[in-house]
């Protein structure tokens, strides 16, 4: 198998404050974990890649010190959403992939974060 | 990023119907596709995948053809059901691990 969980599932924090999401894969150990965005009805926009021990990979546009990731574990990737405001609500998910299998990514089931 | 994109944004087809969800992508070197099934508040899961070598694939109730002349990959599910409800997105995958995911098809199937 290859599932991925997140925690939370939802959470509302209040504008200013920080929010930590965390992605796990629960029965592989997996080189790179992904995070991205999705707002209502549109696509899944990729935010940063990042692999275990290292820094992650940032993609255009996105803040890095907005949007801090850590990759600490092979099962385990967070991001930390800083002084949030209510623009960064959105629906937040990861993926992983397998070392032996770059090219599939097994989704978590993301994250819903409301920022009032 | 690259341009995959989706020819309609919304489907409506009769229970037990077939189903046909395209997509348009931009880099013709792209060396494999993925359509991805999500439903409301979930994360995507993958439903089948073709290789560039491959014009069809087929799945369980589900075919993914592929026209690289036209850039073009679509997803047949046949006999459609209630469950099949979702939004349908297609990834292309130019190299290495890196997805780009097209705009989505949001599927409605009336009983």
């Amino acid at each position: 198998g290859a599932v991925v969980s997140q925690h939370p599932s939802r959470v509302i924090c209040k504008s200013g404050t920080s929010v930590k999401i965390e992605c796990r894969s629960l029965d592989f150990q997996a080189t790179t974990m992904f995070w991205y965005r999705q707002f209502p009805k549109k696509s899944l926009m990729l935010m940063a890649t990042s692999n275990e021990g290292s820094k992650a990979t940032y993609e255009q546009g996105v803040e890095k010190d907005k949007f801090l990731i850590n990759h600490a574990s092979l099962t385990l990737s967070t991001l930390t959403v800083t002084s949030a405001h209510p623009e960064d609500s959105s629906f937040y998910i990861c993926s992983a992939t397998k070392p032996d299998r770059p090219y599939e990514q097994y989704f978590g089931p993301g994250t819903r974060l409301t920022v009032t | 990023g690259e341009n995959v994109g989706l020819h309609l944004p919304t489907l409506s087809v009769q229970e037990g119907d077939n189903s046909i969800i395209n997509c348009a992508y931009s880099n013709s070197a792209s060396d494999y596709f993925i359509w991805y099934k999500q439903e409301s508040g979930k994360g995507p899961q993958f439903i089948i995948d073709i290789r560039s070598n491959m014009d069809k694939r087929q799945g369980q109730r589900v075919t993914v053809l592929l026209n690289k002349t036209v850039k073009h990959l679509s997803l047949q599910i046949a006999a459609t059901q209630p469950g099949d409800s979702a939004v349908y997105f297609c990834a292309e995958i130019p190299t290495g691990n890196q997805f780009y995911f097209g705009t989505g098809t949001s599927l409605t199937v009336i009983p």
